[in-house]
């Protein structure tokens, strides 16, 4: 089945650091959501990208979406101890949603 | 709203007993999904129901998983006989309408099988 390429599976940064995560498709997307979940909790809903070259901002957290609507990316801007968790991207196959395996950050303070 | 509840948070069987897990969607939401976690597999979609019939179960492991959703507001995924494979973290999601919509997940069952 369709699978959503999600690099790197882990990265651990300083405080204060910036942090990047990628999802590549293999199929042009009409569409693409990303999810956070915290050690221990669930995966909770952070935004949905739509258009061509989309970029969205929430505070420190910057999403894009790839020109093409093949790839992805969120970036975290200088990253504090409440980043840590597991980000994931969601992408459309068929009438669901397929998640990537997520990106695991650390955080050291 | 109190969002999705699951029940229970933690269960701990041994191998062959049979477990029943259960979830309550958002009210008003009309699709339901059953995801299982693993550090191996990631979050693997189980089976998805849509105005409370089933549309994609091809995620389903095998014949020792079956899941019901008798009304709008229930389901259940259940496990007979468990095995220690199954050992995750199952979580439920519903989402307003449809498969591809935001998906608002419960706080999951920690499931151990010994």
């Amino acid at each position: 089945g369709q699978q959503v390429m999600q690099i790197p599976q882990y990265q651990h940064v300083q405080e204060g650091e910036d942090f990047t995560t990628y999802c590549n498709s293999s199929t042009t997307l009409s569409n693409i959501q990303w999810y956070k979940q915290r050690p221990g909790g669930h995966p909770v809903f952070l935004i949905q990208l739509v258009k061509s070259g989309e970029v969205k901002k929430q505070k420190r957290l910057t999403f894009q979406f790839g020109e093409a609507k093949k790839n992805s990316s969120l970036h975290i801007t200088a990253t504090q101890t409440t980043d840590v968790g597991t980000y994931f991207c969601a992408e459309e196959y068929g009438n669901k949603l397929v998640f990537g395996a997520g990106t695991i950050l650390r955080v050291k303070s | 709203d109190a969002g999705v509840i699951q029940s229970p948070r933690h269960e701990v069987t041994e191998m062959g007993q049979e477990v029943t897990l259960r979830c309550k969607p958002i009210s008003g939401h009309n699709s339901l999904f059953w995801y299982r976690q693993t550090m191996m597999r990631g979050l693997e979609l189980l089976i998805y129901f849509n105005n409370n019939v089933p549309i994609d179960d091809s995620g389903m492991p095998e014949d020792r998983f079956s899941a019901k959703m008798p009304n709008a507001s229930f389901s259940t995924l259940k496990i007979q006989p468990s095995e220690p494979r199954d050992s995750a973290v199952y979580f439920c999601a519903s989402t307003l309408r449809g498969g591809l919509d935001t998906q608002y997940f419960g706080p999951g069952t920690r499931l151990t099988v010994l």
